[in-house]
């Protein structure tokens, strides 16, 4: 399968507890943007990275939020402190980056992430 | 920025077509996109519509685009049980993040 994927696909944990999440986008992408979406809503953006660079990041993206592409290939979501409102399920898509349609976002199963 | 607005739901019977809405105020956007959800699943891309298309047909799939009315819709012809999920339309300039509306869930009646 060469889609996007994401690790792990369901996690539970406590409030004030970190969690990182994983996601390995389509391997000729240079481009890997992460959503939340959380019930009834489609989803957010937080952030994205073209190869290793972070070049946005949304007013969503608090300071308890990091993201990281360190080679430029996955990258991986962390949340500090988790709070019950960040329960929501965060997508990681990825895009080849270069001119019109290759711009198209592939979207991975997304992690499902509840604090209880 | 950039608001984005589909109705909630749409019901229709096996075989019949579905149209879905999408009105949007940013005139800037030069992709237009429709993505499909399934239940637990994340987000599938059906089609996409450049801004200086007014509509573009893929199989049972048709897009339109008014821009004077800022108004995008997909049509599903010969809609079947399948093609019940949540469908999103989400705009973007391209190279940046996607704008998505809320969803549109359609469930398709045997």
């Amino acid at each position: 399968d060469t889609g996007v994927s994401q690790d792990p696909r369901h996690k539970i944990t406590k409030r004030g507890q970190n969690v990182t999440f994983r996601c390995d986008p389509i391997s000729e992408h240079n481009r890997l943007y992460w959503y939340r979406q959380t019930l009834g809503q489609g989803p957010e953006f937080l952030t994205y990275f073209q190869n290793e660079a972070q070049l946005e990041k949304s007013r969503l993206l608090s300071d308890r939020f990091s993201a990281e592409r360190p080679k430029g290939s996955f990258s991986t979501l962390e949340i500090q402190r988790t709070e019950q409102g960040d329960s929501a399920m965060y997508l990681c898509a990825s895009s080849l980056g270069q001119q019109g349609p290759s711009y198209e976002q592939y979207f991975g199963p997304g992690t499902r992430l509840t604090v209880t | 920025g950039e608001d984005v607005e589909q109705s909630l739901f749409l019901s229709v019977r096996e075989g019949d077509s579905s149209v879905i809405n999408c009105t949007y105020t940013d005139s800037s956007s030069t992709y237009l996109y429709w993505y499909k959800q399934e239940p637990g699943a994340g987000l599938q891309l059906l089609t996409y519509i450049f801004s200086n298309m007014d509509m573009k047909q893929d199989q049972r799939l048709t897009v339109l685009l008014n821009k004077k009315d800022k108004h995008l819709s997909l049509r599903i012809a010969d809609t079947q049980t399948g093609d019940s999920a949540i469908y999103f339309c989400a705009l973007g300039p391209g190279r940046r993040a996607l704008t998505f509306g809320s969803g549109t869930r359609l469930q398709v009646q045997p």
